[in-house]
């Protein structure tokens, strides 16, 4: 079974420019996740889609950081405009279902914002 | 508003000696996870306990699990160097949505 997809794998950027990551979860998982992991720290939660529709996005800054998961598949998410406290890796994880108890997550994207 | 805390935070181990990184939760949990991360690279699963007095081993590392106490704990057998890394422990709640909530991590030297 192939893993969870993200690209780019880096990504360096002004203050106040904009950024996109992709993530493609495994084939046939309902849910993912995109959480953000800031040097030092344990992942934290941004967003969770269950097929296209967000569960949670609590923790979501959305006056900058945007998410979408057209036809329930791969998900993009965006950051406009950047600040420097943005740089982190941000990790997507999927799982089979919401009663599932099995996450993957990807490589992740490391973000460098200056 | 679920908490989960490691410690400690970080770790210097001397090869061939024991250790113990303990993870509390602030609520009833389902299950408890147990990722190993090395530098540069995403999360590796290395286990997950569902139910009171779970016990899982996978070679020099076990994990335990005492939902009373909302404690768990991942025990190293006589370090090895291949085992330096950040170790996260991690709760899902089922109530809450299924979503993982992680410590802020340990991490791991071993030292020759």
């Amino acid at each position: 079974e192939a893993g969870v997809a993200q690209s780019p794998r880096y990504k360096i950027i002004e203050k106040r420019q904009s950024v996109a990551f992709w993530c493609n979860p495994i084939s046939g998982h309902a849910t993912l996740y995109w959480y953000q992991q800031i040097l030092g720290q344990g992942p934290k939660l941004l967003i969770q889609f269950q097929n296209n529709g967000v569960v949670d996005d609590s923790q979501l800054p959305k006056d900058r950081f945007s998410a979408e998961r057209l036809k329930g598949v791969d998900s993009t998410l965006k950051i406009q405009p950047a600040k420097l406290e943005d740089s982190a890796v941000y990790l997507c994880a999927s799982a089979r279902g919401v009663l599932n108890y099995g996450y993957t997550f990807g490589s992740g994207t490391r973000l460098t914002v200056v | 508003e679920l908490k989960v805390e490691q410690n400690p935070l970080f770790l210097s181990m001397q090869e061939g000696k024991n250790y113990t990184i303990y993870c509390n939760y602030s609520t009833t949990s389902d299950r408890l996870y147990w990722y190993r991360q090395d530098p540069g690279k995403s999360l590796e699963s290395l286990f997950v306990l569902l139910s009171n007095g779970a016990v899982k081993q996978e070679g020099r590392l076990m994990a335990s699990l005492d939902t009373k106490a909302r404690l768990s704990t991942l025990h190293i057998t006589a370090a090895v160097h291949d085992l330096s890394a950040t170790y996260f422990c991690a709760v899902d709640v089922r109530a809450a949505g299924n979503k993982l909530t992680f410590g802020g991590g340990t991490r791991v030297l071993v030292k020759p």
